[in-house]
């Protein structure tokens, strides 16, 4: 079964700052990686996601994220926040095959401050 | 990009009384799933379904929950009865491929 552990449950950065928001893993197969953002009441809207290939993944707004198999971690990252990237984010694992089934990390809640 | 629709977005229900979330998913999409996540923490798998059945549910999915999609309309999600610990943001998501598309969520409160 796949799991997800967000470590830092609430994170703050001043703008202009750079980001790393912590992802740790567990699956025993190949695993699809997912970052997500949650703005209050909001859905979900999809930053990046890892299949396969370059390590390294580029996703919208200047986030990125590195798959790193030996160390089982997707670690979002940012070069330089900015204040509307206050929000909640949360990391994902799914199989990638059978049912797809989305394993959510608990979510770091971001707030970037002046 | 594909979207999938929530109506209603919140909606508030008496304790006991049966209420039905509604799911337009992405119009060619054939994998259906319901999450449910109570304010303040992660979301969690319900159920999700394919060709007309419940592939997977989780512990979550207590006997009063159940879903459908009736006719290739709405994907749903019925609660009956409902109780307090209901109260939660539910959302429903598909997909054709390896994509999955996430609506915004129907906040339910159950007073």
């Amino acid at each position: 079964a796949q799991s997800v552990t967000q470590p830092d449950a609430r994170v703050t950065v001043s703008e202009g700052a750079s980001l790393q928001l912590r992802c740790k893993y567990s699956y025993s197969g190949t695993p699809y990686l997912f970052w997500y953002v949650q703005y209050p009441r909001q859905g979900l809207q999809l930053l990046l996601k890892y299949y396969s290939g370059d390590p390294v993944v580029q996703g919208v707004n200047g986030f990125e994220a590195e798959f790193i198999k030996s160390n089982s971690s997707f670690h979002l990252r940012k070069a330089s926040v900015h204040w509307s990237d206050s929000a909640v984010y949360f990391c994902a694992v799914s199989a990638g095959t059978g049912n797809y089934k989305y394993v959510f990390g608990a979510g770091t809640r971001l707030k970037v401050i002046a | 990009g594909p979207k999938v629709l929530q109506i209603p977005s919140h909606q508030i229900i008496d304790m006991g009384q049966m209420v039905t979330l509604n799911c337009d998913p992405v119009s060619n999409h054939l994998y259906f799933y319901w999450y449910k996540q109570i304010l303040g923490q992660q979301m969690e798998f319900l159920v999700n379904f394919y060709n007309g059945k419940v592939m997977e549910k989780s512990k979550l999915f207590k006997d009063q929950f159940s879903v459908e999609r009736p006719d290739g309309s709405y994907f749903t999600l019925k609660i009956q009865p409902t109780a307090l610990e209901d109260s939660a943001v539910y959302f429903c998501a598909s997909r054709r491929n390896t994509e999955v598309f996430f609506g915004k969520g129907t906040r339910l409160t159950v007073v």
